[in-house]
């Protein structure tokens, strides 16, 4: 699986639009990227996940670059709710060695 | 309703003793996952069962042994519990070994 890299943290303010940014400069063609989140002390949810189009679900949109090197999550209107660390991982749809790696991720707090 | 749960939420416990958490999914999945996430909160894949047989055995100590009765159930046994143990151990589920994974609150064990 490619690597990704993520700012260790950021900042929004309450209500406006929180812009994750994760680099996967490596990433193959066959190589999915995934979101996750995790709010202190809870397991991680799933946010979205995209191969080349952009994606949007009722969470959030992911904006994945033409050359597929770098991605953006978006959450449109944040809230003090959204504050978590935001995991940006690049999988491999086929094969046997399926799993998700985690890496350290963005620690995202939405200040009121 | 809850989709992943998993028991006891809180574990401590001796140095030496044998535990083991349970794991219980309702979101008809076929494959379960136990992930572990450290003091310095990286969370590492340990197992994973597609329709009760393994398919992931990530360098986990023997100490550690997955048991899923079906596939609704991942439970995970320590023996010979040791301080290094202590960490959040998460339990998960999917469909069909999709990346798109559901995780349980976490079971947050302490070895004295």
């Amino acid at each position: 699986d490619a690597k990704t890299t993520q700012p260790p943290s950021m900042d929004c303010a309450e209500g406006r639009a929180a812009n994750l940014p994760c680099n996967h400069s490596t990433i193959s063609g066959n190589e999915y990227v995934y979101w996750y989140r995790q709010i202190h002390s809870q397991g991680p949810q799933y946010i979205i996940h995209g191969l080349k189009n952009n994606e949007t679900n009722e969470m959030a949109s992911l904006i994945i670059t033409e050359d597929r090197k770098s991605s953006t999550l978006i959450l449109p209107h944040a809230t003090l709710r959204d504050t978590a660390v935001y995991y940006c991982i690049a999988v491999i749809s086929s094969g046997s060695a399926r799993q998700l790696t985690f890496g350290s991720g963005t620690q995202l707090t939405v200040l009121p | 309703d809850t989709a992943v749960s998993q028991t006891p939420k809180y574990l401590v416990t001796q140095m030496g003793n044998d535990k083991s958490i349970k794991c219980e999914q309702n979101l008809g999945h076929d494959t379960m996952y136990w992930y572990k996430q450290d003091s310095k909160k990286f969370l590492k894949i340990m197992f994973s069962y597609n329709n009760k047989e393994l398919i992931i055995n990530e360098t986990v100590p023997n100490r550690f042994s997955p048991k899923s009765p079906d596939k609704a159930h991942l439970n995970l046994h320590i023996n010979s519990l040791e301080l290094g143990d202590s960490a959040v151990y998460f339990c998960a589920s999917s469909q069909e070994r999709q990346f798109t994974q559901y995780f349980g609150p976490g079971t947050r064990l302490l070895v004295l």
